[in-house]
């Protein structure tokens, strides 16, 4: 219940094309959903977020659709560049409890 | 405004030595967190500390120790490492009260021998 499942484990996708990462969860609590940014030698960093009363949210080339009847949520890299290149990790926790549960990371390669 | 910093960056131990991993935050954060990072497993929360004065377990608390030493520092004690300890390690900190964006450090890469 308390799993965040995300996919693909790796993904290649050519400069200018559209990157996509799912996630899944069980835990119908969470209530903040946010994907992290981590470049190689660095920590995550935070790239966007989302509350489940919304079902998309749009920062730049980056955009989380949001499902909650399939309790599913993912992320759309628009564009991708090859400074898009990283490992991303989505993320799912309740207000109430500051853990959050980290789904396994998909490494993504943008090729020029 | 440092963000969060972590020493040392590198360190080789041989099995059965011991040695703390320094997080340091200049945010005024509460909540401060260890993660261990391997291949293909993501973050797992090691050891977590809600404000200072208290610490509380995560998914891998095993062979691990902390010490909340203040509001700005949390420390990382491995008593005897192991080769399982082999990782790279993440401190992080959070501003309670929101919007729950963990600052994360540049990691410490650890092997043991």
């Amino acid at each position: 219940q308390q799993q965040v499942k995300q996919s693909p484990q790796s993904l290649i996708v050519q400069k200018g094309g559209i990157s996509i990462i799912n996630c899944a969860y069980e835990n119908t609590a969470f209530d903040y959903f946010p994907w992290y940014q981590q470049f190689p030698g660095k920590g995550p960093a935070l790239l966007i977020a989302i509350r489940p009363d919304v079902s998309e949210k749009k920062e730049g080339r980056f955009t989380i659709s949001f499902n909650k009847s399939a309790k599913q949520f993912s992320l759309h890299i628009m564009d991708s560049q090859p400074g898009d290149s990283a490992t991303y990790f989505c993320a799912a926790n309740m207000d109430s409890n500051y853990q959050l549960i980290w789904g396994a990371g998909t490494k993504l390669i943008i090729k020029p | 405004n440092a963000g969060v910093t972590q020493t040392p960056k590198f360190q080789v131990l041989k099995t059965g030595q011991s040695m703390t991993l320094q997080c340091a935050q200049d945010m005024n954060h509460n909540s401060m967190y260890w993660y261990r990072q391997d291949p293909g497993m993501g973050l797992r929360l090691i050891y977590y500390s809600a404000s200072e004065g208290t610490t509380d377990k995560g998914e891998v608390p095993n062979g691990y120790n902390v010490s909340r030493l203040n509001k700005r520092e949390f420390s990382l004690r491995l008593e005897s490492a192991a080769p399982s300890q082999t990782s790279v390690y993440f401190c992080a900190s959070i501003e309670t009260g929101g919007p729950y964006e963990q600052y994360f450090g540049p990691g410490t890469r650890l092997t043991v021998t």
